[in-house]
């Protein structure tokens, strides 16, 4: 069964470096997501994509965020400068969004420490 | 934006126990899923479920849409049920966008 990837798993870095996380949506998808989940928190909306567009975004997702699908398969998520704030769980996810079916698939997961 | 909001926040049972975890929200949707965190954080997809029953093995779940609720139902509970459990919603309107809005979750721990 096809599935959501996405790398790497754990991700450890220092305040102020850049990171981007990596995800591989199904291939016959075509709408896109991030979500975060800070540890002991619920799972929020960052933002999704959909025609090589950003189609909406929530008010986390400032302008140290930036999305980008680079060649026909990687969906990332780049923060510029990294905050403490920003260690967090980040879930990618995608659908297809066709004759009426929404369901979204979600990711494994990447685990981002910023120290 | 759409409500959710998921009940009990927590739930401890004995192994073998039955449970169930509701989850009501403000607006029509065009999607409801149950989700299950496992103890490596990785969301796991128990349902898609914006109306309707549906089954699988000792899960089930429920969605009365006109009602605006859910519920998943856990039979004879085992420890590796253990975990925090999500309902997500998407709202039907185009003000809601396609976003998927989660409730708090329901931490449900399987006593052995």
């Amino acid at each position: 069964e096809p599935e959501v990837t996405q790398t790497p798993s754990h991700q450890v870095t220092q305040m102020g470096q850049e990171v981007i996380l990596r995800c591989v949506p199904i291939s016959n998808h075509l709408y896109f997501y991030w979500y975060r989940q800070i540890l002991g928190q619920k799972v929020e909306f960052l933002v999704s994509f959909y025609n090589n567009e950003i189609s909406e975004k929530s008010e986390i997702f400032d302008d140290q965020f930036s999305v980008e699908r680079p060649d026909g398969s990687n969906f990332t998520l780049k923060i510029r400068s990294t905050k403490l704030e920003d260690s967090a769980m980040y879930f990618c996810a995608s659908d297809k969004r066709t004759s009426g079916f929404y369901e979204q698939y979600f990711g494994p997961g990447t685990r981002l420490t910023v120290t | 934006g759409i409500q959710v909001e998921q009940s009990p926040p927590d739930l401890i049972l004995q192994e073998g126990a039955n449970s169930t975890l509701r989850c009501n929200f403000s607006d029509s949707v065009n999607n409801l899923q149950w989700f299950h965190q496992n103890p490596w954080g990785q969301l796991i997809n128990l349902f898609y479920i914006p109306s309707g029953t549906k089954q699988n093995g000792r899960l089930s779940a429920t969605t009365v849409a006109t009602e605006r609720y859910s519920l998943l139902y856990i039979s004879s509970s085992q420890t590796t049920d253990s975990g925090v459990y999500f309902c997500a919603v998407e709202g039907r309107w185009e003000t809601s966008g396609s976003r998927l809005t989660f409730g708090e979750g329901t931490q449900l721990t399987v006593n052995p």
